[in-house]
């Protein structure tokens, strides 16, 4: 079945560290990636998505390019702020096994100025 | 734009009671989510709602869990009864038709089973 597996956290970082959290996945067809960021004491938002291969998403400096060939799709961003602390979750959803979301089970990021 | 609505944000019940969870999607957002997210782990679907008609259901433990929309806008997951390892975070998610694939997640309802 479909399913998602990213990095184990948590993972610290020094601020304007290079920051990447990995994300391969496991689908029959050809799903969308998603990754979503849940700071702390809220719900979970959609941090930036791609549709199919090769496909770059981005938003607020993170972006995530979706590999085919390596069934990945990791989180990158070149200088981290404290401001970036939260749980990454990575995510897939595939049209032809009735539109269900896949999560992973989150990456903790902690960013320390 | 007002976001997902759910309450309670936190309970606490003994196990073998009953609860219910309540949820108001973003205005016309046609298609409603329930995931439960157990600590340290990432969410899992228990139902979606496509209007007032369910789509998927198949992760719902039905001996204990039941959801409805009847009207096709809020939503209720009533668990009974409740044991120790329903204990996590229940959370609601809305999308709209013009796009499917972008969920909008309320904040959660936090139970605790004692």
């Amino acid at each position: 079945g479909d399913s998602v597996t990213q990095m184990e956290g948590p993972v610290t970082l020094s601020e304007e560290a290079f920051l990447t959290i990995n994300c391969t996945y496991t689908a029959t067809g050809y799903p969308s990636l998603f990754w979503y960021v849940q700071y702390p004491g809220e719900g979970l938002q959609l941090l930036l998505k791609a549709t199919k291969a090769d496909d770059k998403g981005s938003n607020k400096g993170f972006e995530a390019t979706y590999r085919k060939e390596t069934t990945s799709f990791h989180l990158e961003k070149g200088s981290v702020q404290v401001s970036d602390s939260a749980v990454y979750f990575c995510a897939l959803r595939e049209w032809n096994t009735g539109n269900q979301f896949y999560f992973g089970t989150g990456t903790s990021l902690t960013v320390i100025p | 734009e007002a976001g997902v609505a759910q309450s309670p944000r936190y309970k606490i019940i003994e196990k073998r009671q009953s609860v219910a969870f309540w949820c108001n999607p973003i205005s016309g957002h046609a298609t409603l989510y329930w995931y439960q997210q157990i600590l340290g782990q990432g969410p899992k679907l228990l139902i979606q709602f496509q209007n007032n008609g369910v789509v998927d259901d198949s992760q719902l433990p039905k001996d204990r869990f039941s959801a409805e929309r009847l009207k096709g806008v809020d939503s209720t997951l009533k668990i009974q009864p409740a044991k120790l390892e329903d204990s996590a975070v229940y959370l609601c998610a809305s999308s709209s038709s013009l796009s499917p694939e972008t969920q909008y997640f309320g904040p959660g309802t936090r139970l605790l089973v004692l």
